[in-house]
Protein backbone atom coordinates (compact mmCIF):
# COMPACT_ATOMS: atom_id res chain seq x y z
CA UNK A 1 0.00 0.00 0.00
CA UNK A 2 0.98 3.13 -0.51
CA UNK A 3 0.90 6.46 1.83
CA UNK A 4 2.07 9.89 2.23
CA UNK A 5 3.10 11.82 4.81
CA UNK A 6 2.94 15.66 5.51
CA UNK A 7 4.75 17.24 8.23
CA UNK A 8 2.97 20.36 9.95
CA UNK A 9 -0.84 21.07 9.57
CA UNK A 10 0.17 24.38 8.95
CA UNK A 11 3.17 26.18 8.48
CA UNK A 12 3.78 30.34 8.36
CA UNK A 13 6.70 32.06 7.21
CA UNK A 14 7.48 35.49 6.73
CA UNK A 15 7.02 37.09 3.45
CA UNK A 16 10.32 36.82 1.23
CA UNK A 17 11.16 34.29 3.58
CA UNK A 18 12.54 30.74 2.85
CA UNK A 19 9.14 27.97 2.28
CA UNK A 20 9.79 24.42 3.30
CA UNK A 21 7.38 22.11 3.00
CA UNK A 22 7.47 18.73 4.16
CA UNK A 23 6.40 15.46 2.21
CA UNK A 24 7.55 11.82 3.23
CA UNK A 25 5.90 8.90 1.10
CA UNK A 26 5.61 4.98 1.15
CA UNK A 27 5.67 2.78 -1.87
CA UNK A 28 6.61 -0.82 -2.62
CA UNK A 29 7.15 -0.01 -5.93
CA UNK A 30 9.06 3.03 -7.54
CA UNK A 31 6.63 6.51 -7.06
CA UNK A 32 5.57 8.86 -9.16
CA UNK A 33 5.09 11.92 -6.62
CA UNK A 34 3.27 15.70 -6.81
CA UNK A 35 2.28 18.70 -5.33
CA UNK A 36 -0.77 20.22 -5.77
CA UNK A 37 -1.91 23.45 -4.72
CA UNK A 38 -5.62 24.26 -3.34
CA UNK A 39 -7.03 28.29 -3.29
CA UNK A 40 -10.13 28.81 -0.87
CA UNK A 41 -13.22 27.52 -2.82
CA UNK A 42 -10.98 26.10 -5.52
CA UNK A 43 -9.97 22.81 -7.18
CA UNK A 44 -6.91 21.49 -6.80
CA UNK A 45 -3.92 22.82 -9.45
CA UNK A 46 -0.41 20.84 -10.19
CA UNK A 47 2.84 22.71 -8.89
CA UNK A 48 4.45 19.74 -10.06
CA UNK A 49 5.57 16.06 -10.55
CA UNK A 50 8.29 13.57 -10.55
CA UNK A 51 7.96 10.98 -12.53
CA UNK A 52 11.36 8.90 -12.71
CA UNK A 53 13.42 11.43 -14.74
CA UNK A 54 15.05 14.15 -12.79
CA UNK A 55 15.18 13.68 -9.00
CA UNK A 56 15.54 17.99 -8.60
CA UNK A 57 11.79 19.01 -10.13
CA UNK A 58 10.89 22.35 -11.06
CA UNK A 59 7.00 23.38 -11.18
CA UNK A 60 4.99 27.20 -11.59
CA UNK A 61 5.30 30.17 -9.51
CA UNK A 62 8.88 29.49 -8.21
CA UNK A 63 8.12 26.42 -6.72
CA UNK A 64 10.46 23.00 -6.75
CA UNK A 65 10.84 19.87 -5.12
CA UNK A 66 13.74 17.19 -4.58
CA UNK A 67 13.13 13.23 -4.88
CA UNK A 68 15.07 11.83 -2.20
CA UNK A 69 14.68 7.94 -2.37
CA UNK A 70 16.93 6.94 0.42
CA UNK A 71 14.90 9.28 2.55
CA UNK A 72 11.85 8.66 0.73
CA UNK A 73 10.89 12.29 0.72
CA UNK A 74 9.59 15.04 -1.53
CA UNK A 75 10.03 18.20 -0.16
CA UNK A 76 8.78 21.95 -1.60
CA UNK A 77 10.65 25.03 -1.24
CA UNK A 78 10.13 28.00 -2.74
CA UNK A 79 13.29 30.76 -2.20
CA UNK A 80 11.36 33.79 -1.29
CA UNK A 81 7.72 33.31 -0.29
CA UNK A 82 5.17 36.40 -1.72
CA UNK A 83 1.67 36.65 -0.10
CA UNK A 84 0.25 35.24 -3.16
CA UNK A 85 1.08 31.35 -2.04
CA UNK A 86 -1.08 31.41 0.91
CA UNK A 87 -2.56 27.96 0.35
CA UNK A 88 -3.18 24.46 1.35
CA UNK A 89 -0.64 22.68 -0.20
CA UNK A 90 -1.28 18.51 -0.94
CA UNK A 91 1.48 16.11 -1.34
CA UNK A 92 -0.08 12.71 -4.02
CA UNK A 93 1.87 9.46 -4.78
CA UNK A 94 0.36 7.03 -7.38
CA UNK A 95 2.56 4.11 -9.24
CA UNK A 96 2.58 2.16 -12.22
CA UNK A 97 1.03 -0.20 -10.95
CA UNK A 98 -2.87 1.37 -9.52
CA UNK A 99 -5.00 4.20 -10.90
CA UNK A 100 -5.33 5.82 -7.60
CA UNK A 101 -3.36 8.66 -6.45
CA UNK A 102 -3.09 8.82 -2.81
CA UNK A 103 -2.99 12.54 -0.94
CA UNK A 104 -1.43 13.48 1.99
CA UNK A 105 -3.88 15.82 4.51
CA UNK A 106 -2.32 18.99 3.79
CA UNK A 107 -0.13 21.52 4.66
CA UNK A 108 -1.52 25.02 5.24
CA UNK A 109 0.74 27.62 4.20
CA UNK A 110 0.43 31.22 5.84
CA UNK A 111 2.57 33.98 4.54
CA UNK A 112 3.02 36.99 7.13
CA UNK A 113 3.89 40.62 5.86
CA UNK B 1 -10.10 24.20 -23.16
CA UNK B 2 -12.55 25.60 -20.40
CA UNK B 3 -11.21 23.19 -17.55
CA UNK B 4 -13.43 20.90 -15.54
CA UNK B 5 -16.40 22.20 -14.47
CA UNK B 6 -18.56 20.51 -11.47
CA UNK B 7 -22.54 21.61 -10.77
CA UNK B 8 -24.34 22.25 -8.51
CA UNK B 9 -21.25 24.21 -6.24
CA UNK B 10 -23.17 23.70 -3.26
CA UNK B 11 -25.49 21.41 -2.32
CA UNK B 12 -27.80 21.17 1.00
CA UNK B 13 -30.16 18.17 1.85
CA UNK B 14 -31.93 16.40 4.14
CA UNK B 15 -30.97 13.27 5.38
CA UNK B 16 -32.51 10.34 3.68
CA UNK B 17 -32.68 12.49 0.41
CA UNK B 18 -31.18 11.25 -3.13
CA UNK B 19 -28.15 13.92 -4.91
CA UNK B 20 -26.75 13.73 -7.96
CA UNK B 21 -23.42 15.68 -8.67
CA UNK B 22 -22.39 16.59 -12.37
CA UNK B 23 -18.68 16.67 -14.12
CA UNK B 24 -17.91 17.91 -17.45
CA UNK B 25 -14.16 16.93 -17.62
CA UNK B 26 -11.60 18.64 -20.34
CA UNK B 27 -12.86 17.96 -23.91
CA UNK B 28 -11.60 14.72 -25.30
CA UNK B 29 -9.61 13.60 -21.64
CA UNK B 30 -10.06 10.02 -21.36
CA UNK B 31 -10.00 9.39 -18.03
CA UNK B 32 -12.03 10.68 -15.31
CA UNK B 33 -11.59 10.80 -11.42
CA UNK B 34 -14.03 11.16 -8.33
CA UNK B 35 -12.67 12.60 -4.99
CA UNK B 36 -14.10 13.17 -1.48
CA UNK B 37 -12.74 15.97 0.47
CA UNK B 38 -13.51 16.50 4.28
CA UNK B 39 -12.34 19.24 6.43
CA UNK B 40 -8.80 18.96 7.41
CA UNK B 41 -8.13 16.00 4.94
CA UNK B 42 -6.57 15.42 1.43
CA UNK B 43 -8.91 14.12 -1.07
CA UNK B 44 -9.77 10.66 -0.57
CA UNK B 45 -10.11 8.75 -4.20
CA UNK B 46 -13.66 7.06 -4.85
CA UNK B 47 -13.94 6.07 -8.54
CA UNK B 48 -12.05 6.17 -11.84
CA UNK B 49 -13.26 5.98 -15.34
CA UNK B 50 -10.98 5.19 -18.69
CA UNK B 51 -13.54 6.74 -21.42
CA UNK B 52 -17.12 4.81 -20.22
CA UNK B 53 -16.14 2.05 -18.38
CA UNK B 54 -15.56 2.36 -14.60
CA UNK B 55 -12.30 0.68 -13.67
CA UNK B 56 -11.76 1.03 -10.31
CA UNK B 57 -14.20 1.82 -6.83
CA UNK B 58 -12.84 2.61 -3.38
CA UNK B 59 -14.55 0.82 -0.42
CA UNK B 60 -15.71 4.43 0.69
CA UNK B 61 -17.98 4.05 -2.66
CA UNK B 62 -20.64 2.50 -0.79
CA UNK B 63 -23.43 0.36 -2.25
CA UNK B 64 -25.96 4.22 -1.65
CA UNK B 65 -22.79 5.72 -4.20
CA UNK B 66 -22.91 5.14 -8.08
CA UNK B 67 -21.09 6.88 -10.67
CA UNK B 68 -21.47 6.41 -14.31
CA UNK B 69 -20.33 8.25 -17.71
CA UNK B 70 -22.21 7.53 -20.47
CA UNK B 71 -20.32 7.90 -24.23
CA UNK B 72 -16.81 8.75 -21.98
CA UNK B 73 -17.96 12.50 -21.92
CA UNK B 74 -19.34 13.70 -18.63
CA UNK B 75 -19.61 11.91 -15.13
CA UNK B 76 -22.48 11.59 -12.58
CA UNK B 77 -22.34 10.95 -9.12
CA UNK B 78 -25.26 9.61 -7.10
CA UNK B 79 -25.79 9.47 -3.56
CA UNK B 80 -28.76 7.21 -2.34
CA UNK B 81 -30.25 7.67 0.98
CA UNK B 82 -27.71 10.70 2.01
CA UNK B 83 -26.45 10.51 5.30
CA UNK B 84 -24.98 12.72 7.84
CA UNK B 85 -21.55 11.53 7.14
CA UNK B 86 -21.59 12.09 3.32
CA UNK B 87 -21.26 15.76 4.26
CA UNK B 88 -18.32 16.94 2.22
CA UNK B 89 -16.65 18.34 -0.75
CA UNK B 90 -16.76 16.28 -4.72
CA UNK B 91 -14.07 16.71 -6.56
CA UNK B 92 -13.34 15.81 -10.39
CA UNK B 93 -10.73 15.71 -12.03
CA UNK B 94 -9.65 14.46 -15.68
CA UNK B 95 -7.13 13.01 -17.61
CA UNK B 96 -5.79 12.19 -21.18
CA UNK B 97 -3.16 10.02 -21.25
CA UNK B 98 -2.40 6.56 -23.57
CA UNK B 99 -3.51 3.90 -22.80
CA UNK B 100 -1.55 1.89 -19.75
CA UNK B 101 0.41 4.76 -18.74
CA UNK B 102 0.21 5.81 -15.56
CA UNK B 103 1.22 9.40 -13.43
CA UNK B 104 -0.70 11.92 -15.64
CA UNK B 105 -1.44 15.69 -14.22
CA UNK B 106 -4.81 15.44 -13.51
CA UNK B 107 -6.91 18.78 -13.72
CA UNK B 108 -9.17 19.53 -11.03
CA UNK B 109 -12.42 20.61 -11.07
CA UNK B 110 -13.93 23.50 -8.64
CA UNK B 111 -15.84 20.85 -6.42
CA UNK B 112 -19.34 20.11 -5.14
CA UNK B 113 -19.63 21.10 -1.47
CA UNK B 114 -22.52 19.00 0.12
CA UNK B 115 -24.00 19.59 3.58
CA UNK B 116 -26.71 17.00 4.43
CA UNK B 117 -28.72 17.94 7.49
Amino acid sequence: AQSVTQLGSHVSVSEGALVLLRCNYSSSVPPYLFWYVQYPNQGLQLLLKYTSAATLVKGINGFEAEFKKSETSFHLTKPSAHMSDAAEYFCAVTSSGTYKYIFGTGTRLKVLA
Amino acid sequence: DTGVSQNPRHKITKRGQNVTFRCDPISEHNRLYWYRQTLGQGPEFLTYFQNEAQLEKSRLLSDRFSAERPKGSFSTLEIQRTEQGDSAMYLCASSLVASGLRGETQYFGPGTRLLVL
